[in-house]
């Protein structure tokens, strides 16, 4: 069974500090892979997607950027915060390019 | 661009009633959507509860059912009679086969389910 794992749970960073997340997807081989961002009472947006190592594409401006340096982890970076970073964090995995998506347990971030 | 409509933001139902979660999409593509419930059980992960990628089917799983019905862009959530456990935050969702952004899932914004005793 394919199991994707997400860290940290939770973050506190302050504004102007680097941040990385990580995912890590186990038992499933060249999956595509995929960041989503949650603001508080907002709704999901996805900001990445990669279908191969060392190719990650951006579909919202968020001053983040993705990587993918192996074929199951995605990481997710900045070097500056902003306030409007905090929210949830999801990354999610993909057996096909529109096939359902399966959802890690999720990172928090609160930027001060 | 695509669009996901819940109305709802927050459901209360007595336990052993029917529910009904409202979900209307709107898709500029010419593709027929890819339709899509998903649930966030308290201290959970969000999980895929069902999905259907052809108008007019139905889909089911742990007795709820959402028909497909590209005539009123809708794809309502149903159960017969809800349970405490299905308290959560259920979300609808779609893509579009074919569309420039691999995979990209649009959202709705979520209908919270509050079961009571």
């Amino acid at each position: 069974a394919q199991t994707i794992h997400q860290w940290p749970v939770a973050e506190i960073k302050a504004v102007g500090s680097p941040l990385s997340l990580g995912c890590t997807i186990k038992g499933k081989s060249s999956p595509n892979l995929y960041w989503y961002w949650q603001a508080t009472g907002g709704t999901l947006q996805q900001l990445f997607y990669s279908i191969t190592v060392g190719q990650v594409e951006s579909v919202v401006q968020l001053n983040l950027s993705a990587s993918r340096p192996k074929d199951d982890q995605f990481i997710l970076s900045t070097e500056k915060l902003l306030l409007s970073h905090s929210g949830f964090y999801l990354c999610a995995w993909s057996p096909g390019t529109y096939a359902e998506q399966f959802f890690g347990p999720g990172t928090r971030l609160t930027v001060l | 661009g695509d669009s996901v409509t819940q109305t709802e933001g927050q459901v209360t139902v007595s336990e052993s009633k029917s529910l009904i979660i409202n979900c209307t999409y709107s898709a500029t593509s010419i593709a027929y959507p890819n339709l899509f419930w998903y649930v966030r059980y308290p201290g959970e992960g969000l999980q895929l509860l069902l999905k259907v990628i052809t108008a007019g089917q139905k889909g089911s799983s742990r007795g709820f059912e959402a028909t497909y019905n590209k005539e009123t862009t809708s794809f309502h959530l149903q159960k017969a009679s809800v349970q405490e456990s299905d308290s959560a935050v259920y979300y609808c969702a779609l893509n579009i086969p074919g569309t420039q952004v691999v995979g990209q899932l649009t959202f709705g914004s979520g209908t919270r389910l509050q079961v009571y005793a």
